[in-house]
C-alpha cells in the first residue's frame, strides 16, 4: 500500500523555522517527483514546491522562494521542507504528495497533513 | 501563472442529480488537468488526471472532459458522499495552481 506520513509540524514564531518531513511506502520513491501543498484554515490548496526524483530540479512558488527548501533522501525514501524566516501567512496544514510519474505534476497520493502554526 | 477559476463557487443538490463544475484556464493548457475532492478534515483525494482520466477506484458516475482553457466535471448521480469541496489543478507548467473550489452541498 502507497502511504506517506509528514510529520515535524508544530507551533513556531515570526521569524523561526521548522522542517517538516514526509517518510514514503509502497512505492519507488527515486522514480518518483514529490511535492508539498499547504492549505492555509479555511483556504483552497495552494502547490508550494515540487523536486524530482532524483532532486535534479526543484520549484517553489514565489511567496516561499528564498525562505523554503525542498529536499529528499532517497536512501531514507524520505522528502523534507526546510521552512525559514517563518511568517504568519505560511500558517496551514501541509501536505506531502506523489506524482505519479516524472512529468505528470498531478497528485496520486497525499499524506494526511502536518500543521503549522506561526504566531508569537 | 496560470490562473485557474472554477465556477459556480457553491451548489446545492440533490442525490440523485447530474451535477456539472466548470474550470477556465487563464491560458491554453492542453488536458493537463486533474480534478480532487476534498471532504472536512482529510487530504484531497485524486478524481481525474489528464483532463479525462479516471483515477483507478473512483466511481465511474465521475467523469471530466475539456482541452486547452475549459474543463467540466460532472457527476452524473450524486450520492451521499460526494457532497465535498472539488478543485481543479493545472499541471501544464510551474507554479502549479489550483482553482477556489466548488463546495458542493445537499440541498
Amino acid at each position: 500500500e502507497v502511504q506517506l506520513l509528514e510529520s515535524g509540524g508544530g507551533l513556531v514564531q515570526p521569524g523561526g523555522s521548522l522542517r517538516l518531513s514526509c517518510a514514503a511506502s509502497g512505492f519507488t520513491f527515486s522514480s518518483c517527483a514529490m511535492s508539498w501543498v499547504r492549505q492555509a484554515p479555511g483556504k483552497g490548496l495552494e502547490w508550494v514546491s515540487t523536486i524530482s526524483g532524483s532532486a535534479s530540479s526543484a520549484y517553489y512558488v514565489d511567496s516561499v522562494k528564498g525562505r523554503f527548501t525542498i529536499s529528499r533522501d532517497n536512501s531514507k525514501n524520505t522528502l523534507y521542507l526546510q521552512m525559514n524566516s517563518l511568517r504568519a501567512e505560511d500558517t496551514a496544514v501541509y501536505y506531502c504528495a506523489k506524482d505519479p510519474r516524472e512529468g505528470d505534476d498531478w497528485f496520486d497520493t497525499w499524506g494526511q497533513g502536518t500543521l503549522v502554526t506561526v504566531s508569537s | 501563472d496560470i490562473q485557474m477559476t472554477q465556477s459556480p463557487s457553491s451548489v446545492s443538490a440533490s442525490v440523485g442529480d447530474r451535477v456539472t463544475i466548470t474550470c477556465r484556464a487563464s491560458q491554453g493548457i492542453s488536458s493537463w488537468l486533474a480534478w480532487y475532492q476534498q471532504k472536512p478534515g482529510k487530504a484531497p483525494k485524486l478524481l481525474i488526471y489528464g483532463a479525462s482520466s479516471l483515477q483507478s477506484g473512483v466511481p465511474s458516475r465521475f467523469s471530466g472532459s475539456g482541452s486547452g482553457t475549459d474543463f467540466t466535471l460532472t457527476i452524473s448521480s450524486l450520492q451521499p458522499e460526494d457532497f465535498a469541496t472539488y478543485y481543479c489543478q493545472q499541471a501544464n507548467s510551474f507554479p502549479i495552481t489550483f482553482g477556489q473550489g466548488t463546495r458542493l452541498e445537499i440541498k
